[in-house]
């Protein structure tokens, strides 16, 4: 069975840092195009960043500069590090496998920023 | 930066009546065109790709259209378990774009 399974998420003060985690199962972090994507409460959905199979990465405006997407081949699994924080960061963040759409979709999980 | 629009909102409707949601792009993006459907709690899951295509295990009762700048999702007939919220959203691999309209809720008039 495909699966990715996201970890990380907390609290944390305005300014801190974070990393998430997504592990995935029954598919290649390293050959498949993998994202972030989050959704603030009650809100839409946002695509955040994206790494290709070749190592190239890509963000959003909104994370440019603070945002860093990566990923652990020996583990299997793909990382979000994010730094300068602010309320506005606050959401649910999915890892997704990337293609003609996102196909497959971890859990989530919730990281929330105090102000 | 290629703004996607939903409409309506918020749509209310009985089981076994047919659904009809909208997605505009502020400009052409081909048929590179996603539908999703999330429920409460959940990630969204893919329903639609390149504008037409069902995704592996998503009922006939789904279907996508058009091309260019304007799209529509049709659920011919609802199911209880259809209510939820639904995203379009555009993709473009190179230079890299998804944009996600800002759904439609689908609820049970």
């Amino acid at each position: 069975e495909v699966q990715l399974v996201e970890s990380g998420g907390a609290l944390v003060q305005g300014g801190g840092s974070l990393r998430l985690a997504c592990t995935a199962s029954g598919l290649t972090v390293r050959t498949n195009y993998m994202s972030w994507v989050r959704q603030a409460p009650g809100k839409g959905l946002e695509w955040v960043s994206i790494i290709h199979g070749g190592g190239e990465t890509f963000y959003a405006d909104s994370v440019k500069g603070r945002f860093s997407i990566s990923r652990d081949n020996s583990k299997n699994t793909l990382y979000l590090q994010m730094n300068s924080l602010s309320a506005e960061d606050t959401a649910v963040y999915y890892c997704a496998r990337t293609g003609t759409g996102f196909d497959i979709w971890g859990q989530g999980t919730m990281v929330t920023v105090s102000s | 930066e290629i703004v996607m629009t939903q409409s309506p909102a918020t749509l209310s409707l009985s089981p076994g009546e047919r659904a009809t949601l909208s997605c505009r792009a502020s400009q052409s993006v081909g048929s590179n065109l996603a539908w999703y459907q999330q429920k409460p709690g959940q990630a969204p899951r893919l329903l639609i790709y390149a504008a037409s295509t069902r995704a592996i295990g998503i009922p006939a009762r789904f279907s996508g259209s058009g091309s260019g700048t304007e799209f529509t999702l049709t659920i011919s007939s609802l199911q209880s378990e259809d209510f939820a919220v639904y995203y379009c959203q555009q993709y473009n691999n190179w230079p890299p774009m998804y944009a996600f309209g800002q759904g439609t809720k689908l609820e049970i008039k």
